[in-house]
């Protein structure tokens, strides 16, 4: 099993510009969370999705941020037009149907120019 | 409102020296908590959580609800014990909420 990946590991975009991230989860796992850890904080939760289901996204921006899980291929973190304020490491994590451990990916860095 | 803070950013022992991490919680139901770890180059990892009453790689964590801490501790700091650790306590089945992270050095 190679473990929950994220692709791209760095991210490089200017003001204005979409991002994407990927988040592949563990053979097995059908739930997704995406954090956000902002330089000097803490992880912090932003969506929780099931596959092809939102399931919290208490933690997401309402504006700009949306993410999904299509019942084939990768969760995505979309941000749309992106602003300084958005360059962060976002860890995708995730655990099997009981819901148990979450398993953390190596993070996207994102920075915003 | 549910938080969880850990007072020191940076930490540093020598080997073979004790190590304390401190973790304070806010939470008004039962709380489940854990700690996660994240070596250098590495991805966060779970270390151990209360439930398990584990001990993992010599550390060990007790939950006291008394004074809302979960402090993870080592007798003998080891060199290899040199990582970003995070204090993190599950609100509800989705939901994580990590501390700041206390960045530990052990000094040989």
């Amino acid at each position: 099993n190679a473990g929950v990946m994220q692709n791209p590991r760095h991210l490089v975009r200017r003001r204005g510009q979409e991002a994407r991230l990927r988040c592949s989860p563990m053979k097995g796992h059908s739930h997704v969370y995406w954090y956000r850890q902002l330089p000097e904080e803490g992880l912090k939760f932003m969506v929780y999705l099931q596959k092809e289901n939102i399931i919290d996204e208490s933690g997401m921006p309402k504006e700009r941020f949306s993410a999904e899980f299509p019942k084939e291929g990768p969760s995505i973190l979309r941000i749309q037009q992106v602003v300084r304020g958005d360059s962060a490491a976002y860890f995708c994590a995730s655990s099997p149907p009981q819901k148990d451990t979450q398993y953390f990916g190596p993070g996207t860095r994102l920075t915003v120019l | 409102a549910q938080r969880v803070t850990q007072p020191e950013k940076l930490l540093s022992v020598f080997k073979g020296a004790p190590v304390e991490l401190k973790c304070n919680y806010s939470y008004s139901g039962s709380p489940e908590l854990f700690w996660y770890v994240q070596y250098s180059r590495q991805r966060l990892q779970l270390l151990l959580r209360h439930i398990s009453r584990e001990s993992i790689k010599g550390f060990t964590a007790d939950l006291n609800k008394g004074e809302t801490s979960f402090h993870l501790k080592k007798p003998f700091a080891q060199e290899e014990d040199s990582a970003m650790y995070y204090c993190a306590l599950r609100v509800n089945n989705n939901d994580m909420r990590f501390g700041a992270g206390t960045r530990l050095t052990v000094k040989p």
